[in-house]
C-alpha cells in the first residue's frame, strides 16, 4: 500500500494564478484533511471531508476550496493564489472509529507534503 | 477550544540516553485522543503514539512511551536508548473525540541526538 500520496512534491506559483493540489489515499479511509504548515507555527487544519461528496472548513480556509469527488481522493484548490499561501500542504486520512470510554480518537495518517512557493 | 504547549523549543541528548519532550493540553471534553508525530528532516509526518483520554494505561511503542498525567493535563513523550536516527521535530497533537474534527498541534521540539 502506497498510504497517502500527494501531487505535486514542489510548485513555484505567481500572484493570482490558480492551482490544485491531489491527494490520494488507498487505505479505505473515511475522513481526509489538508493541513498547512508554516514557520513556529505547528499544522494548521484547512478544510476536511467526512466522506464522498461532503467537505467542511477548518480553521483557516479562507482562499481555498476542496472537493472530494472519490473516497479515495481529496483536491485542494486555489483560485488565485497570494504570497501569503507560501507554505507545506500537508494531506492526511483517517479511519472514524466508533468513540468510546476507551479512547476512540482516529489517528489521521499524513502525506509527504507539497512546498508551494508564492512569488 | 483545545491547545497544545510544549515549552521546548530544542534539545540535546547524547546518544543513547533517554529523553523526554514536554507537551501539556487544554480541553474542556472529557474524551480525547493525544498523539505524537515525528517530522525528521525530509519533511514526512510519522504517527509515533496515541493515548485516549480514558486508557488507564500509559501508551507505548517500542522505544516510545507516553507518560499520560489526566489531572496535570500532560502527556509527555519518552523515547529511551536516543539514537541518531531519532533527531527530528517532534509534535503533540490532540484532538476531541465528538464533534470537532480538528487535530491541534503544538509548536514543537526539535531533537538533536549527539554522538
Amino acid at each position: 500500500n502506497a498510504g497517502v500520496t500527494q501531487t505535486p512534491k514542489f510548485r513555484v506559483l505567481k500572484t493570482g494564478q490558480s492551482m490544485t493540489l491531489l491527494c490520494a489515499q488507498d487505505m479505505n479511509h473515511e475522513y481526509m484533511y489538508w493541513y498547512r504548515q508554516d514557520p513556529g507555527m505547528g499544522l494548521r487544519l484547512i478544510h476536511y471531508s467526512v466522506g464522498e461528496g461532503t467537505t467542511a472548513k477548518g480553521e483557516v480556509p479562507d482562499g481555498y476550496n476542496v472537493s472530494r469527488l472519490k473516497k479515495q481522493n481529496f483536491l485542494l484548490g486555489l483560485e488565485s493564489a497570494a504570497p501569503s499561501q507560501t507554505s507545506v500542504y500537508f494531506c492526511a486520512s483517517s479511519y472514524r472509529k466508533r468513540p468510546g470510554l476507551a479512547g476512540g480518537a482516529d489517528t489521521q495518517y499524513f502525506g509527504p507534503g507539497t512546498r508551494l512557493t508564492v512569488l | 477550544a483545545q491547545k497544545i504547549t510544549q515549552t521546548q523549543p530544542g534539545m540535546f541528548v547524547q546518544e543513547k540516553e533517554a529523553v523526554t519532550l514536554d507537551c501539556t493540553y487544554d480541553t474542556s471534553d472529557q474524551s480525547y485522543g493525544l498523539f505524537w508525530y515525528k517530522q525528521p528532516s525530509s519533511g514526512e509526518m510519522i504517527f509515533l503514539i496515541y493515548q485516549g483520554s480514558y486508557d488507564e494505561q500509559n501508551a507505548t511503542e517500542g522505544r516510545y512511551s507516553l507518560n499520560f498525567q489526566k489531572a496535570r493535563k500532560s502527556a509527555n513523550l519518552v523515547i529511551s536508548a536516543s539514537q541518531l536516527g531519532d533527531s527530528a521535530m517532534y509534535f503533540c497533537a490532540i484532538k476531541e473525540n465528538f464533534g470537532n474534527e480538528k487535530l491541534t498541534f503544538g509548536t514543537g521540539t526539535r531533537l538533536t541526538i549527539i554522538p
